[in-house]
């Protein structure tokens, strides 16, 4: 079974600083998609970015960009010149690529504090 | 505006009151899923369902039902709500399965 590991319950980070949040997964497929999601307080869900297995290039975002380390099955976000706006739950998901099923795998979440 | 929509955003019942927590999406979308959020916990995929009368069981069913009769809806319906059922509860829908998920606002229950 797939499984989706966010090991940093919280992190903090000062305003224009960098900060990298921290993902692993597991699974036996070759072809799936790996998402991050913010949740600010309003509690509103967003889509981040998003990485394709099968692409070597990782993902940018203006700000937020991607580490995709397929074979280490890791898939941190780094989030440059951090913003007050920045703080928000972060969660990491993981979809299998394919008509045959909507499922998704999200982990337990890192709150990330914005310091002024 | 392209939205999903949840009815009701707050719900405070009693445990084995039947409630339904609806979700409709105006994007002409054919996936759509369910989750409930808690602390600690995350997202946890409840039911989704890839086209009208197809739906599929996510991580954690027990307790749950969906129907997907139009296209555009797919009800969550809780026949005898428990405690443990109290959450945060969202709807997503998207245009193909790996594709950016949209949420809607969200529904807190709570079952005393």
């Amino acid at each position: 079974a797939q499984t989706v590991t966010q090991s940093q319950p919280e992190m903090s980070v000062q305003e224009a600083e960098t900060v990298t949040l921290s993902c692993t997964y597991d699974t036996s497929e070759s072809d799936y998609y790996l998402f991050w999601y913010k949740q600010p307080p309003s509690r509103q869900m967003i889509l981040v970015i998003r990485q394709e297995a099968y692409k070597q290039q990782n993902a940018t975002e203006n700000r937020f960009s991607v580490n995709f380390q397929k074979a280490a099955k890791s898939f941190s976000l780094k989030i440059s010149d951090s913003q007050l706006g920045d703080a928000a739950m972060y969660f990491c998901a993981y979809s299998l690529k394919g008509s045959g099923t909507y499922k998704y795998i999200f982990g337990t979440g890192t709150r990330l504090k914005v310091l002024a | 505006e392209a939205q999903v929509t949840q009815n009701p955003r707050y719900l405070i019942t009693v445990t084995g009151k039947k409630l339904t927590v609806t979700c409709s999406q105006n994007m002409n979308h054919e996936y759509m899923s369910w989750y409930r959020q808690d602390p600690g916990l995350g997202l946890r995929q409840i039911y989704y369902s890839m086209n009208v009368e197809v739906t599929d069981k996510g991580d954690v069913p027990e307790g749950y039902k969906v129907s997907r009769k139009e296209k555009r809806n797919f009800p969550l319906i809780l026949e005898s709500p428990s405690p443990n059922q109290t959450s945060l509860y969202f709807c997503a829908s998207s245009l193909k399965p790996y594709y950016e998920q949209y949420f809607g606002p969200g529904t807190r229950l709570t079952v005393t």
